[in-house]
């Protein structure tokens, strides 16, 4: 099955800076890849998704990207608020099962 | 709020038992899918039905069984329960079921076994 590798495990940053998570993937079939954020005691809700006709997709603050070749992307987050705060995960869905990666937990410093 | 509703929010119940989660997915979804989240850990895909049909199987237990009934609905039994199986058990459901159908998450069941 699909093998999704997240990096980094925890992430703490100052308030203003930005933020990187990076994600790799190993089934070359996977096409579409998004992101949730978790919040404490909450479900994991999505936040932004990117598939694989396109290299990188905006939203606000959020920003993703995509190399298909090395099989890897990546969720920027600029202007990092304390509300950013909480558990990110990626994932990758190469025949409809959805495998997440191990979540990489932020912490924003205000 | 997803649309995906879990229930019960939370279960307390002892080693060697059996309990059902029940998931109703968003309207109009045909695929869901069971994970099991532990403590400060990530989401384990479990398994993943489409239409009343199992359509792929993650890390379950044998002890663990799901079944998506006509009306769409899901249930995951855990029986012969463990310390171990304390966790937080989320349901998600997307439109096809296909590669590239982005899931919505129910709120979860908080499973403890004591």
């Amino acid at each position: 099955g699909e093998n999704v590798e997240q990096h980094p495990s925890t992430l703490s940053v100052q308030e203003g800076d930005s933020a990187v998570i990076k994600c790799t993937y190993s089934d070359s079939a996977s096409n579409y890849f998004p992101w949730y954020k978790q919040e404490l005691g909450k479900r994991p809700q999505l936040i932004i998704d990117i598939r694989s006709n396109v290299g990188e997709k905006k939203d606000q603050r959020i920003a993703v990207t995509l190399n298909k070749t090395a099989k890897h992307f990546s969720l920027h987050i600029t202007e990092t608020q304390p509300e950013d705060s909480a558990v990110y995960f990626c994932a990758a869905s190469p025949r409809g099962d959805m495998r997440f990666g191990a979540g990489t937990r932020l912490t924003v410093k205000p | 709020d997803s649309g995906v509703t879990q229930t019960p929010k939370h279960l307390i119940t002892a080693t060697g038992q059996r309990v059902t989660l029940r998931c109703s997915p968003r309207s109009g979804d045909l695929s869901v899918y069971w994970y099991q989240q532990s403590l400060d850990q990530g989401l384990q895909f479990l398994i993943q039905y489409y239409n009343g049909e199992e359509r792929a199987k993650g890390n379950i237990l044998e002890r663990f069984s799901a079944q998506q009934f006509p009306d769409l609905h899901s249930e995951l039994n855990l029986s012969s329960l463990e310390l171990g199986d304390s966790a937080l058990y989320f349901c998600a459901s997307s439109t096809e079921g296909t590669r590239d159908s982005p899931l919505h998450f129910g709120n979860g069941t908080r499973l403890t076994v004591t």
